[in-house]
């Protein structure tokens, strides 16, 4: 159980398109989604925190007009790098606290490897 | 502000060997120490939750221990198949549950 489906797996995009990516928690309820960025080689950074039905939390240095984040379900929150570029290549992941609070772990999708051309 | 150091960067250990990753962790409140495995071009997969120093926690080759500073991830006879990046993460009393991850420990071990 608590499954989290990321879509897509990979995506190329040209310079100055968007970018949506959704993930979807398919047999539990996720009030909140994390999202993180990884690249290569290193560790997962917080970019933000999304809560269903509120705006989204951004840790500092994320531009919130390029990544729009939006959760307007229980089952659903998507991300959209907007005006995308090169350097916004990379790992996204999505990530939702279990139902029952922290002690339940957190629950990833399978990453989002978006490619600027 | 909470953060999360691992050490060694990387680790290339001989099938058989046995060794320890380390986790540093300086986070207010901690409600949970979390330990993953992430294989290349996918999403942390759950290992093990640790709540409170001298808790331990094992599953097959692994042992997770906690202290109120560090967390170890003991490998007994590692197989090639270990092989990945572990993960170790915090998540404190701050808003959201938010979990904040260490850099990693990439593994790797060879027959």
């Amino acid at each position: 159980g608590a499954v989290v489906s990321q879509h897509p797996s990979w995506v190329i995009c040209k310079s100055g398109t968007s970018v949506k990516i959704e993930c979807r928690s398919l047999d539990f309820q996720a009030t909140t989604m994390f999202w993180y960025r990884q690249f290569p080689k290193q560790s997962l950074m917080l970019m933000a925190t999304s809560n269903e039905g509120s705006k989204a939390t951004y840790e500092q240095g994320v531009e919130k007009d390029k990544f729009l984040i939006n959760h307007a379900s229980l089952t659903l929150s998507t991300l959209t790098v907007t005006s995308a570029h090169p350097e916004d290549s990379s790992f996204y992941i999505c990530s939702a606290p279990r139902t029952g609070g922290v002690g339940y772990g957190y629950t990833f999708g399978s990453g989002t490897r978006l490619t600027v051309v | 502000e909470d953060q999360v150091t691992q050490s060694p960067e990387a680790l290339r250990l001989q099938e058989g060997e046995s060794s320890s990753l380390n986790c540093s962790y300086t986070v207010s409140g901690l409600r949970g120490l979390f330990w993953y495995r992430q294989d290349p071009g996918k999403g942390p997969e759950f290992l093990f939750t640790l709540y409170s120093a001298g808790e331990e926690k094992e599953k097959e080759r692994l042992k997770a221990t906690l202290t109120k500073k560090e967390s170890f991830l003991h490998i007994t006879a590692p197989k090639p198949e270990d092989s990945a990046t572990y993960l170790c993460g915090g998540c404190g009393s701050g808003g959201y549950n938010k979990l904040i991850f260490g850099a990693g420990t990439r593994l790797a071990v060879h027959p």
